[in-house]
Formats: C-alpha cells, structure tokens, sequence
C-alpha cells in the first residue's frame, strides 16, 4: 500500500528565509507526487506535481520540488519564504494503478515570523 | 478557483440525522473525488465516481453513500451521524478516469453536536 509520511507537524520560519518542508512516500512503481496547500478556512490548492521526466519541479507561488527515487523524498522548497505563505502543506502519491485516489501525508503547518 | 462547487459550506446537524453535500465538477470533468479531512484520521479518500459509475472505494463507512448523476455532479449523503463523523469533505474532479490533476472544492465543514 502507497503511504506518505510528512515527518514535521510545525515549522516557523522568519519572512525571507528560505523553507524546506518534507516528504518520503512509500510506493511499488514509480509514483505521481504533489504538493497542495491548505489556507485557513480554504480549499487544497496544487502547487506541483511530479509525473517523470525532469526530476526537478516548478510550481506556483515560487514553490519547487525535487523527486529523488533513491531516498523516495519529494521535498519542497522556497528560496525566501512570505508572510502569505503562512498554511498547510500537504504532499501526495498518486497513480494510475491506485485509481488516481490521491493518498496524502499528515500535512506541514507552516508559521512565518514578521 | 478551482471550478469545483461544494455546497453548502457550512452545516450543523445533530446525532442520528443524514445530510446530503453536493459537488459540481469543473465543467467537462467526468470523474468525482470525495475525501474526509478530520483531526485525527487526516485527508482520507471515501469514494470515486466516473460517467456516473462508482469506480474506486477508499475508507468509506457504511452509513455513507455517494452517486453521481447523468449532470455529473455528486452528492455524498451521511446518514445515523455520529459525533465522529465532525469534519471537512472535500470533493475533487478530473478529467478522465486515469488523469491524476485533481482540482478541490473549497469543502463542506459538517458539525454533528
């Protein structure tokens, strides 16, 4: 069975620090991973994913992430981090052969000090 | 905006009653997600629907039931509610069965007191 694990609960991070929150995910073949984030009171919005090809991912917001198969991680990163980026994070495994039901980690919630 | 429509976003309701949440897929979307967000048990997949077929059943209990219509859209109905059962469901819609881009509503926060 596919799992996610998303080992820190808590993190706080000064504004224009850099962050790096992570993933190591649990999966047979070679897996689809996203990361989606979680504002206060909103929706879970995707920040990336990872399908194959270039292991190193762009998203939105200035968000990156690399897949590396060697240490099943999918960390995320962001060089400097805004008072906005304040949420949950959320990273995710997914594929075809799962039916595309996405399994998520326990989620990263993410403080920014002024 | 995701496209996603859950309805409605906020519902209180007491132990013992059912309820019905709605989700309207982004348009052309024919495949329906509904996961449970709760304290302790996290994002948890329920049940999928494709074309208006159950297609994939995750952590779903028994007192839960979902379809989805010729429209496409769904709707998870929660009956014999339980304390417990206090927590965000999220709907999520894809294209096709097979494609696994999933756009979430913003949930429907469901207080049983």
């Amino acid at each position: 069975a596919q799992s996610v694990t998303q080992p820190d609960i808590h993190i706080t991070v000064s504004e224009g620090a850099s962050l790096e929150l992570r993933c190591n995910y649990s999966y047979g073949a070679t897996p689809y991973l996203f990361w989606y984030v979680q504002s206060p009171g909103q929706g879970l919005q995707l920040l990336l994913k990872y399908f194959s090809g270039d292991t190193l991912v762009q998203g939105i917001k200035g968000f990156e992430a690399e897949f590396k198969r060697s240490q099943s991680s999918f960390n995320l990163r962001k060089p400097s981090v805004h008072w906005s980026d304040a949420a949950e994070y959320f990273c995710a495994v997914g594929s075809k052969s799962s039916g595309d039901k996405l399994t998520f980690g326990t989620g990263t919630r993410l403080a920014v000090r002024p | 905006d995701s496209g996603v429509t859950q309805t409605p976003k906020h519902l209180i309701t007491a132990t013992g009653q059912r309820v019905t949440l709605r989700c309207s897929p982004r348009s052309g979307d024919l495949s329906v997600y509904w996961y449970q967000q709760s304290l302790d048990q996290g994002l948890q997949f329920l049940i999928q629907y494709y074309n208006g077929e159950e297609r994939a059943k995750g952590n779903i209990l028994e007192r839960f039931s979902a379809q989805q219509f010729p429209d496409l859209h769904s709707e998870l109905n929660l009956s014999s509610l339980e304390l417990g059962d206090s927590a965000l469901y999220f709907c999520a819609s894809t294209l096709e069965d097979g494609d696994t881009e999933a756009f979430f509503g913003q949930g429907t926060r469901l207080t049983v007191v």
